[in-house]
């Protein structure tokens, strides 16, 4: 069956830390591959979205890896805040041309102070 | 910064009743979809909807939903007979039509079912 796996449920980091969140998923080939940040009660909030021919993405203190071979992705958040504290999810479509996103369950992350 | 918005924040409703949920998608987008998420567990996609019909739908997306744009800003999602297992947070998110389909996300509608 085709799944989406978050290894870790929660990671509780030292503040100035790197996060490394890791999302494995197996029989899909997916074009892209996209992270979202949750907090409590609220909506998921888009981060960064990673191409399949892409190996690394950055957007300010944050980092996507993508390995096609491995099926796996990886996402780091380099000098971590206590606001930084929340739940990540990964999220893909399951074939080329799907809009529709299947996410993970999520990475629950505590940095803290 | 434009966003996605819901109404209500918060829905109560008595086992098989008929609720309907609203959103108003960012203006300039064209795709539209609707979430769930049960307390506890993963984001679901339910359905998305382009050109005025149902591009994709999930099995949880049965004949008791419906979704429909009925004017040139609000999406709904209707759910006929509510059952128990309905209780969730429903997101609405909206997507432009190029690129690689980041989505906007609404702050939710949390249903309660009771």
């Amino acid at each position: 069956s085709q799944k989406i796996e978050q290894n870790s449920e929660a990671l509780n980091i030292q503040e100035g830390k790197t996060a490394t969140l890791t999302c494995n998923y197996t029989n899909y080939s997916p074009a892209y591959l996209q992270w979202y940040r949750q907090d409590p009660g609220r909506g998921p909030v888009f981060l960064l979205l990673i191409r399949e021919n892409e190996k690394e993405k950055r957007k300010e203190r944050l980092k996507v890896t993508f390995d096609t071979t491995l099926k796996q992705s990886l996402f780091h958040i380099t000098a971590s805040q206590p606001a930084d504290s929340a739940t990540y999810l990964c999220a893909l479509a399951l074939y080329t041309g799907r809009r529709a996103l299947t996410f993970g369950s999520g990475t629950r992350l505590q940095v803290q102070p | 910064e434009p966003e996605v918005t819901q109404t209500p924040s918060h829905q109560v409703t008595q086992m098989g009743q008929e609720v309907i949920l609203r959103c108003v998608p960012i203006s300039n987008h064209l795709y539209f979809y609707w979430y769930r998420q049960i307390l506890g567990q993963k984001v679901e996609f339910l359905v998305s909807f382009y050109n005025n019909e149902i591009s994709e739908k999930s099995e949880i997306f049965d004949d008791q939903f419906s979704v429909e744009r009925p004017d040139g800003s609000n999406f709904t999602l209707k759910i006929r007979s509510t059952k128990l297992e309905d209780s969730a947070m429903y997101f609405c998110a909206s997507s432009e039509t190029s690129g690689y389909n980041e989505q906007f996300f609404g702050p939710g509608t949390r249903l309660t079912v009771l």
